[in-house]
């Protein structure tokens, strides 16, 4: 099961920023954030991950509140191209046996003209 | 730097025919990631592989379905005896390594459709 709970929609008006929140209130020392995005029929697009600072990439930004057991990711001008189902995902950086991404059901963000 | 390439993009098989879906990783990657997607749904892992080596089948059904990633060439999921429930679109990543400050690279994914 998913280890973290995201809205299942959002809506944002195009030009705006987007801010996706994720709760991942169980994360535990050794667990990084990751958020990949996957728009429609497409495979998933791998967007920014974090440990403990918030991080700042070309595409987004992620802020992780400083007891980590949340963390939002920021589209600072969303286009169109930008609405697709984004997902927040927990896993551990010591790698090793089971090493899959476990996908929740994610954010369906929507943006408006 | 070609991404993760994944073929066919489409498959069409008949009830219990044999289903094999390629996966090339992006080069310099040595583990390989199988996903699947049913209708409506998210992502499932189903198996992770490095070079020769199955590392983690957790999520694959335990019959019909096998993976494998030889010294040369893709990394290959067969499916035996495909049944209409086996139609769902197929996901490969690739990852220069295992550990968790390293992205997943995906491909386009494979579409099945058993008729």
């Amino acid at each position: 099961d998913a280890k973290t709970t995201q809205p299942p929609s959002m809506d944002c008006a195009e030009g705006r920023a987007a801010n996706l929140p994720c709760n991942h209130s169980t994360i535990s020392g050794n667990e990084y954030v990751y958020w990949y995005r996957q728009i429609h029929s497409q495979g998933p697009q791998y967007i920014i991950h974090g440990l403990k600072n918030n991080e700042t990439n070309e595409m987004a930004s992620l802020i992780i509140t400083e007891d980590r057991k949340s963390s939002t990711l920021i589209l600072p001008h969303a286009t169109l191209r930008d609405t697709a189902v984004y997902y927040c995902i927990v896993r551990d950086y010591s790698g090793g046996g089971a090493d899959g991404l476990t996908f929740g059901k994610g954010t369906h963000l929507i943006i408006q003209p | 730097n070609a991404g993760v390439m994944q073929n066919p993009r489409h498959l069409v098989r008949r009830r219990g025919q044999e289903a094999r879906l390629r996966c090339s990783p992006m080069k310099g990657h040595s583990h390989v990631y199988w996903y699947r997607q049913l209708p409506e749904e998210g992502l499932k892992f189903m198996v992770y592989l490095q070079k020769e080596n199955i590392i983690d089948e957790s999520g694959m059904p335990k019959e019909r379905f096998s993976a494998e990633f030889p010294k040369e060439g893709p990394s290959i999921l067969r499916i035996q005896q495909v049944v209409r429930g086996d139609s769902a679109a197929y996901f490969c990543a690739s990852s220069q390594a295992p550990q968790a400050n390293y992205g997943y690279t995906f491909g386009s994914g494979t579409r099945l459709t058993v008729v």
